[in-house]
């Protein structure tokens, strides 16, 4: 079983819409969680840690439900801007990445 | 400004030819990292550093091997043995390992496209 797993999409989303991306972790001993940004060809950004309590940054919210296992990301008012492939990653030990959720933000 | 860099950005290798890419931080991290993508893959471990002197393999090691002789430097050989080298490969580095939780996060190098001829 993969430590990490998010689903690929693609999604792709009118401007202005709200999306929400979810992932899970296989080993409840994960210490701590981050979503990270990656444009077409480039390196993956940190968009932020994930906190026990949840937190937001802008347009930009993060929980993690250690009963379950996931983490998700809500991104609302969308913008072109946005569209981007987005990294689940998960530290235990050594960082964990998924493969991935590919947005689109159609004008 | 604090960053990662690496070079070159661009590669291109013979085949049965070693090639050197390099990787510096000056975030004064301890951990430092190796990273392979592929079009349309997540990203694989090849190797890490947590300490000067020390390096331990990650989940593709072979056909590659580091080096750490400075804090700064984590250089990246891929030899003629390593079957399928044309990737994205990507540095990292992150404030250490052991009991990491709050404030670990990694940060990247702007990777290097190796392509064999």
């Amino acid at each position: 079983r993969k430590e990490v797993e998010q689903d690929p999409g693609p999604f792709n989303v009118p401007e202005g819409a709200t999306v929400a991306f979810n992932c899970t972790y296989s080993n409840s001993a994960s210490q701590s969680f981050f979503w990270y940004r990656q444009d077409c060809r480039k390196e993956p950004k940190l968009l932020m840690s994930v906190y026990s309590s949840g937190n937001e940054d802008g347009r930009f919210t993060a929980q993690l439900n250690r009963a379950s296992q996931y983490i998700s990301l809500l991104i609302r008012d969308s913008k072109l801007s946005d569209s981007a492939t987005y990294l689940c990653v998960v530290f235990r030990n050594q960082f964990y990445f998924g493969t991935g959720t590919s947005l689109t933000v159609i004008p | 400004d604090g960053g990662i860099t690496q070079s070159p950005k661009y590669l291109f290798r013979k085949e049965g030819q070693n090639v050197t890419l390099s990787c510096e931080q000056n975030l004064n991290h301890d951990a430092m990292y190796w990273y392979r993508q592929d079009p349309g893959q997540g990203l694989r471990l090849i190797y890490y550093s947590q300490i000067v002197n020390d390096f331990q393999k990650g989940d593709i090691a072979e056909g590659y091997s580091v080096s750490r002789e400075k804090k700064e430097s984590f250089p990246l050989t891929v030899t003629s043995a390593q079957k399928n080298p044309t990737a994205f490969y990507l540095c990292a580095s992150s404030k250490g390992l052991a009991g990491a939780t709050v404030g670990n996060e990694q940060f990247f190098g702007p990777g290097t496209r190796l392509t064999v001829l």
